[in-house]
């Protein structure tokens, strides 16, 4: 099966601080992969879609200049947090499809817990 | 307003009963969609995909059906055992484009 990994699992940092995560698909070119974030016991809440070479695609209500998005190769994808507070404290997920199977089958990293203190 | 409901938040049944799972949806037009398990701290696993032309689609012990009509999917994991406990979340194809998903059902399978 295809494999989408995310570094760091977690990280705690100061606040004002920036922090970037990682996405990389492990074994599959992946042109757009999206971005998530997950409050306890709440569902998953779409951030962003990354576009390989292009940018990012925004949801309505996230911020694009504190949520920076880069993805410039086909395999990577980075999310970083700018000027962390408190309240960016959650769970970022994002996940990609292999081509093919894009709308029918999403991969997910494991995770990256944040933690802003 | 788009909405998609998971009923209940979280259900708690007997090892080897049958759970299940209600996902209902509203102003969506799905061409497929998808069940997906996660575990605490961990991201979700895909497990099931049903198209809109599908009715019914089963892998192991997994039954999900999808009823455009009445706009719901119910998964059902028979012979549950206390290994399935987690969260499982439906997602729907949004025209396309990405993913939407439920809130989810935490499921608890008591030995």
């Amino acid at each position: 099966g295809a494999v989408v990994s995310q570094h760091p699992s977690w990280v705690i940092c100061k606040s004002g601080t920036s922090v970037k995560i990682e996405c990389r698909s492990l074994d599959f070119q992946a042109t757009t992969m999206f971005w998530y974030r997950q409050f306890p016991k709440q569902s998953l809440m779409l951030m962003a879609t990354s576009n390989e070479g292009s940018k990012a695609t925004y949801e309505q209500g996230v911020e694009k200049d504190k949520f920076l998005i880069n993805h410039a190769s086909l395999t990577l994808s980075t999310l970083t947090v700018t000027s962390a507070h408190p309240e960016d404290s959650s769970f970022y997920i994002c996940s990609a499809s292999p081509p093919g199977r894009v709308n029918t089958e999403a991969f997910f990293g494991q995770g990256t817990r944040l933690t802003v203190v | 307003s788009q909405k998609i409901e998971q009923n209940s938040e979280a259900l708690n049944i007997q090892e080897g009963k049958t759970a299940t799972l209600t996902c209902n949806y509203t102003n969506y037009s799905p061409a497929y969609l998808q069940w997906y398990r996660q575990d605490p701290g961990r991201g979700p696993v895909f497990l099931l995909l049903i198209r809109e032309n599908e009715k019914e689609k089963r892998k192991e012990r997994l039954k999900v059906t999808f009823d455009t009509t009445l706009k719901q999917s119910l998964f059902h994991i028979t012979a549950s055992q206390p290994a399935d406990s987690a969260t499982y979340l439906c997602a729907l194809d949004n025209y396309g484009q990405n993913f939407v998903f439920g809130p989810g059902t935490r499921l608890s399978v008591l030995p």
